[in-house]
C-alpha cells in the first residue's frame, strides 16, 4: 500500500545532540513537508521541498536542516541550535498543482532529556 | 501572509446531535483551496473534506458538510449525527491554488478539540 512512513515513533535527545527524523513516501509525490505541532499552536511549517535537491524554509526553520537527495525521502535533522525541540513532528507529501490535500505520516514524538 | 483562525478551542456535543465548527481565513487571493483535517488521539492526520474556492457549491462527505461563505471568508464544518468516533482535534487549513515556484504549504488554524458526550 502507498503511504508515508515516519520513524522512529518516539525519539529522545540529550542536550547538545543532533537527531534525524526519517520520512519516506512511496506515493510518487513531488512535494514533501515537515510540520511541528505543539499544544495550542496548531501545525507550523518547518521546511518543504518541491523537487529533488531543492528545499525551502518554512515559518520556523531555525535550528533545523533537511535534505532531498531522493524523491522518496525527506529527512529532518533537529540540531543543537534548536532551543526547544520537544514537540510532535509530522511529515507530509502532496502532488503539486492539483490543489489536493496532503497525505501525512503518523508522526514522531521528540523529547529532550 | 494567509492566516486561518479557529475561534473555538473546544466544543462539546451529545452523541447523535449536530455540531458546527467555525473557521475564518484571511487572503487576498481569489482562487484557493480549503480543507478540514481530523486528528484523533492516534495523532494521524486525516483529510475530512476539501473545498475549491471557485466552486459555489458546498462540499459534502457523508455526515460532514461545509458552509463556505467566500465574501465573508468563512468555512465552517458541520458534523451531523455525531458519533463517538468523531471525537478528535479538527484543523481548518488553507492552500493557495498556484503552488509551484513560490511559497507553498498548507496554513493551519490552531484547531478545535471536539468532545462527544455519550
Amino acid at each position: 500500500d502507498g503511504g508515508i512512513t515516519q520513524s522512529p515513533k518516539y525519539l529522545f535527545r540529550k542536550e547538545g545532540q543532533n537527531v534525524t527524523l526519517s520520512c519516506e513516501q512511496n506515493l510518487n509525490h513531488d512535494a514533501m513537508y515537515w510540520y511541528r505541532q505543539d499544544p495550542g499552536q496548531g501545525l507550523r511549517l518547518i521546511y518543504y521541498s518541491q523537487i529533488v535537491n531543492d528545499f525551502q524554509k518554512g515559518d520556523i526553520a531555525e535550528g533545523y536542516s533537511v535534505s532531498r537527495e531522493k524523491k522518496e525521502s525527506f529527512p529532518l535533522t533537529v540540531t543543537s541550535a534548536q532551543k526547544n525541540p520537544t514537540a510532535f513532528y509530522l511529515c507530509a507529501s502532496s502532488i503539486l498543482g492539483l490543489g489536493l490535500g496532503y497525505t501525512f505520516g503518523s508522526g514522531t514524538r521528540l523529547t529532550v532529556v | 501572509a494567509q492566516t486561518v483562525t479557529q475561534s473555538q478551542p473546544e466544543m462539546s456535543v451529545q452523541e447523535a446531535e449536530t455540531v458546527t465548527l467555525s473557521c475564518t481565513y484571511d487572503t487576498s487571493e481569489s482562487d484557493y483551496y480549503l480543507f478540514w483535517y481530523k486528528q484523533p488521539p492516534s495523532r494521524q492526520m486525516i483529510l475530512v473534506i476539501r473545498q475549491e474556492a471557485y466552486k459555489q457549491q458546498n462540499a459534502t462527505e457523508n455526515r460532514f458538510s461545509v458552509n463556505f461563505q467566500k465574501a465573508a471568508k468563512s468555512f465552517s464544518l458541520k458534523i451531523s449525527d455525531s458519533q463517538l468516533g468523531d471525537a478528535a482535534m479538527y484543523f481548518c487549513a488553507y492552500r493557495e491554488m498556484y503552488s509551484g515556484g513560490g511559497a507553498d504549504g498548507l496554513t493551519f488554524g490552531k484547531g478545535t478539540h471536539l468532545i462527544i458526550q455519550p
